[in-house]
C-alpha cells in the first residue's frame, strides 16, 4: 500500500522569504501523480500544486515550485516571497495514474507560520 | 457561486442520533467522494461516487451510509452516532475518475458528538 509521509509536523517562515515543506512517499507503481493542498484556518482545502510522476520537470505555480525526485520518492513543495495568507496546514498527497486504484493518499500535514 | 457546498457547516447531537449531511456540487463533475479529517487532521477517503455509482468504500462501519440521487448530490447519512464520529467530513468532486484529476472540496461540516 502506498503511503505519503510529512516529517516536519510545524514550520515557521519570515515574511518575504522562502520555506521548503517536505514529502515523501512508498508506491511500487510508476505512473502516479503528487499533489500539494493547502488548508488554511478557513478549513477550505485548495490545491496549490500537482506533478505527474512521468514528467521530469518540476511543476510551479507562481511563488510555488516542488522538487520532484523520483528515485528518491521525493516531493518537496517550496514557497517564495512568503506571504501572511499563506499561514496554513499543507498536505501532500499522492493518487495512483489509474484512478480505480485508489484515491487521494494523504500525509498528516505540516503546519506553516509566517511572521510578519 | 459555491462551487462544492456542504450544509450543515456544524453538527452537534448526542450519542445514538441518526444525522445527515448533504452535499451538491454546481461544477458538472462526473465524480464526488466523502473525506474524513480527524482530530490530528489526518484526512482518508471514505466513499467515492462516479456517475452516482459507489466506486469506493473504504473501511468505513456500516453506519455510514452514502446515497446519490443525481450526479451533482452526494449526501452522507449516519446512523446510531458514536463519540469516535467527532470530525470535519469533506465532501469533494472532480470531472473525472482519473488519478490526476484535480479535486474540489467543500469548505467541511464539523460533527460534534456528545
Amino acid at each position: 500500500a502506498q503511503t505519503v509521509t510529512q516529517s516536519q509536523p510545524e514550520m515557521s517562515v519570515q515574511e518575504a522569504e522562502t520555506v521548503t515543506l517536505s514529502c515523501t512517499y512508498d508506491t511500487s507503481e510508476s505512473d502516479y501523480y503528487l499533489f500539494w493542498y493547502k488548508q488554511p484556518p478557513s478549513r477550505q482545502m485548495i490545491l496549490v500544486i500537482r506533478q505527474e510522476a512521468y514528467k521530469q520537470q518540476n511543476a510551479t505555480e507562481n511563488r510555488f515550485s516542488v522538487n520532484f525526485q523520483k528515485a528518491a520518492k521525493s516531493f518537496s513543495l517550496k514557497i517564495s516571497d512568503s506571504q501572511l495568507g499563506d499561514a496554513a496546514m499543507y498536505f501532500c498527497a499522492y493518487r495512483s495514474a489509474q484512478g480505480s486504484q485508489g484515491n487521494l493518499i494523504f500525509g498528516k500535514g505540516t503546519k506553516l507560520s509566517v511572521k510578519p | 457561486d459555491t462551487a462544492v457546498s456542504q450544509t450543515p457547516k456544524y453538527l452537534v447531537t448526542q450519542m445514538g442520533n441518526d444525522k445527515s449531511i448533504k452535499c451538491e456540487q454546481n461544477l458538472g463533475h462526473d465524480t464526488m467522494y466523502w473525506y474524513k479529517q480527524d482530530s490530528k487532521k489526518f484526512l482518508k477517503i471514505m466513499f467515492s461516487y462516479n456517475n452516482k455509482e459507489l466506486i469506493i468504500n473504504e473501511t468505513v462501519p456500516n453506519r455510514f451510509s452514502p446515497k446519490s440521487p443525481d450526479k451533482a448530490h452526494l449526501n452522507l447519512h449516519i446512523n446510531s452516532l458514536e463519540l469516535g464520529d467527532s470530525a470535519v467530513y469533506f465532501c469533494a468532486s472532480s470531472q473525472g475518475w482519473g488519478g490526476g484529476e484535480k479535486l474540489f472540496f467543500g469548505s467541511g461540516t464539523q460533527l460534534s458528538v456528545l
